[in-house]
């Protein structure tokens, strides 16, 4: 079945710095990877999502890029603020839209140094 | 090394029924977070507990209620189901309430058929 690896699991970087967060997935077939922050205590927010007919779609300071062909997909968030402090999550899906399945990796804790 | 445990795996109800479902976290795993994900929709975020607390709450129905024991396990109580309600429901665990170490186990859910 599907699998999602997410690298690192804890990452720590200075305020102003960026943040790039790796993720591989096992199922070519996959076609939809949303993005997951969770702050504590709350529930997951999707913050960006990209599908596989798209290489690369920014939103401000975050931005993710998708390689088909070495099924990896990244997370980079630039000018890191302390609000960026969370966990962040990768998913993949083969669904048709959001998802009928979604494989989510193990999540990466980001803490931005002041 | 033992992983979030749900049950039951599938279940068939009828409409108007109730339905519990169940989550057992990942031993000293001590918050549970429960999602609904129905056909080709995202996972929607139902209800969080923390030590025995509710932490967070989200799109749950107020035809469903949740609880966390002191066990740590968590049960989702539906009632009156309805044929939206057809869903797959997943809960994961977490020491702490998730900015922590180890981020987040999924279980791999209930899928729920309302007939």
């Amino acid at each position: 079945g599907e699998n999602v690896e997410q690298h690192p699991s804890t990452l720590s970087v200075q305020e102003g710095d960026s943040a790039v967060i790796k993720c591989t997935y096992s199922d070519s077939a996959s076609n939809y990877f949303p993005w997951y922050k969770q702050e504590l205590g709350k529930r997951p927010q999707l913050i960006i999502d990209i599908r596989s007919n798209v290489g690369e779609k920014k939103d401000q300071r975050i931005a993710v890029t998708l390689n088909k062909t070495a099924k990896h997909f990244s997370l980079h968030i630039t000018e890191t603020q302390p609000e960026d402090s969370a966990v962040y999550f990768c998913a993949a899906s083969k669904g048709r839209s959001s998802a009928s399945k979604i494989i989510f990796g193990s999540g990466t804790r980001l803490s931005i140094r002041p | 090394a033992a992983g979030v445990i749900q049950s039951p795996r599938h279940l068939i109800k009828e409409k108007r029924e109730t339905a519990t479902l169940k989550c057992y976290p990942i031993p000293r795993h001590d918050t549970v977070y429960w999602y609904q994900q129905g056909p080709g929709q995202d996972p929607q975020f139902l209800i969080s507990f923390y030590e025995k607390m509710q932490s967070d709450k989200g799109s749950i129905p107020d035809r469903f209620s949740a609880q966390q024991f002191s066990d740590y396990h968590s049960e989702l109580n539906m009632s009156s189901l309805e044929l939206g309600d057809s869903a797959l429901y997943f809960c994961a665990s977490s020491a702490g309430t998730g900015v922590r170490e180890g981020g987040y186990t999924f279980g791999s859910g209930t899928r729920l058929t309302v007939v």
